[in-house]
């Protein structure tokens, strides 16, 4: 059974505080994908990974960073989490060939940031 | 910006009946794909439709493509309770962006029964 694992359900952490959000894959894909979830806004891409160390911003990228040192790890780091990074934090993975297969997804992260 | 924006934002329908969601995109795609999300959880993937095809079936749900339009529906017919969810269309782009996934707000939908 395919997986995708995110590290915590739920987080609470303080302004200012950096925060790490790990997703494990256990599929071997090339591709993945970190979003935030918020009401009336779906879900918005903060950044993709193509391959191993390689990153790509999405749409909203500002306030965060990712690291992707192995194949089935991809981290988002928020460097200084502030209250409107209050979310939930949903990251995927998918194959990739000429163009983007299936995407699995987490059960997610919600971050409350106080 | 979002490349999806999904119509109706929220639909309520009785049980048995069909349910329609629409996606409209803006720019030029290799495929688009649909998923449905449970309350809280993450998202399942339902169906994926190539930019050269013009419907697809898989089992109760039926999905049409118009790239002419830049927009997809999706039909899902004798709706039951366990329909109750958000679903989201979800596309892809074209050289650089193609390992791009990008999501609409997403359709509410509620079945009463």
């Amino acid at each position: 059974d395919v997986k995708v694992t995110q590290s915590s359900r739920y987080l609470v952490k303080r302004t200012g505080e950096k925060v790490f959000l790990e997703c494990v894959q256990d599929m071997d894909h090339e591709n993945m994908f970190w979003y935030r979830q918020d009401p009336g806004l779906g879900l918005r891409l903060i950044y993709f990974s193509y391959d191993v160390k390689m990153k790509e911003k999405g749409d909203i990228p500002e306030g965060y960073s990712v690291s992707r040192e192995k194949k089935e790890r991809f981290s988002l780091i928020l460097e200084s989490a502030s209250t409107n990074q209050t979310s939930m934090y949903l990251c995927a993975s998918s194959s990739r060939t000429d163009y983007i297969t299936e995407a699995f997804f987490g059960q997610g992260t919600r971050l409350t940031v106080v | 910006s979002q490349q999806g924006e999904e119509d109706p934002q929220a639909l309520s329908i009785q049980e048995g009946e069909n349910a329609t969601m629409n996606c409209s995109y803006k720019t030029s795609i290799n495929n688009l794909q649909w998923y449905r999300q449970n309350s809280g959880r993450g998202l399942v993937h339902l169906i994926l439709i190539r930019s050269n095809e013009r419907e697809k079936h898989s089992g109760r749900l039926r999905v049409t493509l118009d790239t002419s339009k830049k927009s997809s529906s999706l039909l899902i017919t004798a709706s039951r309770a366990a329909d109750t969810a958000s679903y989201f269309c979800a596309t892809d782009g074209l050289g650089k962006g193609a390992q791009k996934l990008v999501f609409g707000q997403g359709t509410r939908l509620t079945i009463n029964p």
